[in-house]
């Protein structure tokens, strides 16, 4: 497809238990983000790659959370031990290049922890 | 770090216009986005201004101060469509593109 494409669109888990998830960003773009947005919160940076450099990891909110990105395809974000805190939308997003341009975002994937 | 302030809640009449506040303090500084995001759907880009001043396009307009720090989306003409949340984001940190997102402002638009 033509837009950034997310999976699963929806997660229910358990309390405890590792969750992936992936995204597929548009072709050629070589900049890469995750968000988390809790209900009625704003998004909460993640992380971000920019090609073959080290990615910027500053945003995750625990050694719970990793990314991977193999080149400039897809993504995915894994949660370990997921606790109730961690339901939220996270949302990718890929740009064209390093300097600043616009985001497009894919649809998100829905977590639940239950 | 990286802070940014926009209002919560905004309420305003169907052909109205409508405009939305937006204040930043960032380490660095490469630029201020707008999205709009509807209720369960993914953010959708509005604008993005560089330079100081106003960018129009369409119903839609974003300012710019970056001595002050402060930006603005301006909704002319509102429909009922436009209910949404609109997201005001900055490019922020040296050598590296974050984008950090306020809030966002829930904009209701009233019959």
């Amino acid at each position: 497809g033509a837009g950034v494409s997310q999976s699963p669109s929806n997660k229910v888990t358990e309390k405890g238990k590792d969750v992936e998830l992936r995204c597929d960003p548009i072709s050629g773009h070589t900049a890469l983000y995750w968000y988390r947005q809790r209900l009625g919160q704003g998004l909460e940076f993640l992380i971000y790659f920019q090609g073959n450099s080290a990615p910027d990891k500053s945003g995750l909110p625990s050694d719970r959370f990793s990314a991977e990105r193999t080149g400039e395809s897809v993504s995915t974000l894994t949660i370990q031990r997921t606790q109730q805190e961690d339901s939220a939308v996270y949302l990718c997003a890929s740009s064209l290049g390093s300097s600043a341009g616009e985001l497009f975002f894919g649809e998100g994937s829905r977590l639940t922890v239950l | 770090g990286q802070n940014i302030d926009q209002p919560t809640e905004m309420t305003a009449t169907e052909g109205a216009i409508v405009q939305i506040n937006c204040t930043y303090q960032t380490s660095g500084f490469n630029g201020l986005f707008w999205y709009q995001q509807h209720a369960g759907e993914a953010p959708t880009f509005l604008s993005y201004n560089v330079l100081d001043g106003l960018e129009e396009k369409g119903r839609f307009s974003s300012f710019l101060s970056r001595s002050k720090g402060y930006s603005y989306l301006l909704l002319k003409e509102l429909q009922m469509k436009d209910s949404a949340s609109y997201l005001c984001a900055a490019y922020s940190g040296a050598g590296s593109y974050q984008l950090t997102f306020g809030k966002g402002t829930k904009l209701s638009v009233i019959p």
